[in-house]
Formats: structure tokens, C-alpha cells, sequence
């Protein structure tokens, strides 16, 4: 199952609202998680089953979607979220990630 | 406090072979799946394999397959990767990572280590 992330990267400002679509190549039902990602350390868990916040993750980001589209959502940006961010299937193997969606500062 | 610590980075030749362990600590080991994803240097994450808890499944991606074998020691709580016929398309830094199997869709890989780099050069 391929996964497609848009955008690859994106510039936003404190404060914007981002979101960013991961589309799958078949249906996955809400077999989906995103992981954010900062540079030179290991990857962080913040949604699961498309749409449940992983315990301690800021209720700025949300998650929503089932079968092939998807979305993560930051409602309001913070300096702390400037990342990449990556969503993944776990609904067959082998296991996909999507290609990323970095999030630079404007 | 979770802890998964991978080592036995480095470099090595193509053709060569490494083996990676992840200590892990702070959780009931033997409850969990556990995985191996890598990364590349400046690209994406790949996960590599799975080993379920007693060692009674396991998967790979295809491109490792014949050439990697993920194990575990629940004793030691620790996984292990042993990675044969080295290639430079290898090169990457690898990560642990617990694997939550649900039962529904609810999977994830929650808690990860810091990652061991792996250079596959001449």
C-alpha cells in the first residue's frame, strides 16, 4: 500500500492552522498513525487510528479520515511543531510510511 | 522510564555483516512486538521488519528478506538485528521501536529508540 503525502514541505507562521493529507493507495480503513519527526532524533507518536490523540500529545493536533484520505491538522501552529511529519499504514505489510511533509517557519 | 537504547552501529564494507541490538527498559519487554525501521540520510522512514512477542511471527520487508534476521531475547529484554551481505543502499540510521498491536486500529509504533547509524562503504 503506497502512501502519499502533500504537501512534501510547507511555510507557515506561529499561529496558522496546517494540514496536511496522506492518501493511501487502497483502503486502510483507520488503520493509520502519524509520527512527527525533528532533526537527528527518533520519530514521536502522535495520532492512531487516524484520529486518537496518543496520551500527552497537545489537543492542537487532531487527525481525521478513514479508507484512502487522511489528515493531520495543527490548529494553531507553535515554534515547537516545526518538523517533519509522517503518516504510516499498519493495516497490511509490508508496512508504509508516507514521504514526509516538512514544516518550515515563514 | 520507557527506555529502548540501540547499539553496534558502524561501519563495515559491502558484503559485510552487522548486528544491531536495543536494550529496552522500563516496560514489560516480552508483552510487546517489536520493530526495526530505518532511515536513510536525508530521506523518509522504512520500516524494516516485526518480531512478535515470543518470537512466533516475523516480517520483512522485501528488500532485506534473505539478508536480515530480526531476534529477541525476552530474558535480556532485547532485540536484536543481524544484517548479512551488506549493501550501500543499507546505509541509514536504524531505530527500535515497541510495535501496539490492538486487534482493531489501533496500532502504532509508540515508543522508539534513539537510533545506531550504519554506513555501508568501501
Amino acid at each position: 500500500i503506497q502512501l502519499t503525502q502533500s504537501p512534501s514541505s510547507l511555510s507557515a507562521s506561529v499561529g496558522d492552522r496546517v494540514t496536511i493529507t496522506c492518501r493511501a493507495s487502497q483502503g486502510i480503513s483507520s488503520s493509520l498513525a502519524w509520527y512527527q519527526q525533528k532533526p537527528g532524533k527518533a520519530p514521536k507518536l502522535l495520532i492512531y487510528a487516524a484520529s486518537t490523540l496518543q496520551s500527552g500529545v497537545p489537543s492542537r493536533f487532531s487527525g481525521s479520515g478513514s479508507g484512502t484520505d487522511f489528515t493531520l491538522t495543527i490548529s494553531s501552529l507553535q515554534p515547537e511543531d516545526f518538523a517533519t511529519y509522517y503518516c504510516q499504514q499498519l493495516k497490511s505489510y509490508p508496512l508504509t510510511f508516507g514521504g514526509g511533509t516538512k514544516v518550515e517557519i515563514k | 522510564e520507557v527506555q529502548l537504547v540501540e547499539s553496534g552501529g558502524g561501519l563495515v564494507q559491502p558484503g559485510g555483516s552487522l548486528r544491531l541490538s536495543c536494550e529496552a527498559s522500563g516496560f514489560t519487554f516480552s508483552s510487546y512486538w517489536m520493530t526495526w525501521v530505518r532511515q536513510a540520510p536525508g530521506k523518509g522512514l522504512e520500516w524494516v521488519g516485526n518480531i512478535k512477542q515470543y518470537g512466533s511471527e516475523i516480517y520483512y520487508v522485501d528488500s532485506v528478506r534473505g539478508r536480515f534476521t530480526i531476534s529477541r531475547d525476552n530474558a535480556k529484554n532485547s532485540l536484536f538485528l543481524q544484517m548479512n551481505s551488506l549493501r550501500a543502499e543499507d546505509t541509514a540510521v536504524y531505530y527500535c521501536a515497541t510495535y501496539y498491536v490492538s486487534g482493531d486500529y489501533s496500532d502504532a509504533f509508540d515508543m522508539w529508540g534513539q537510533g545506531t547509524m550504519v554506513t555501508v562503504s568501501s
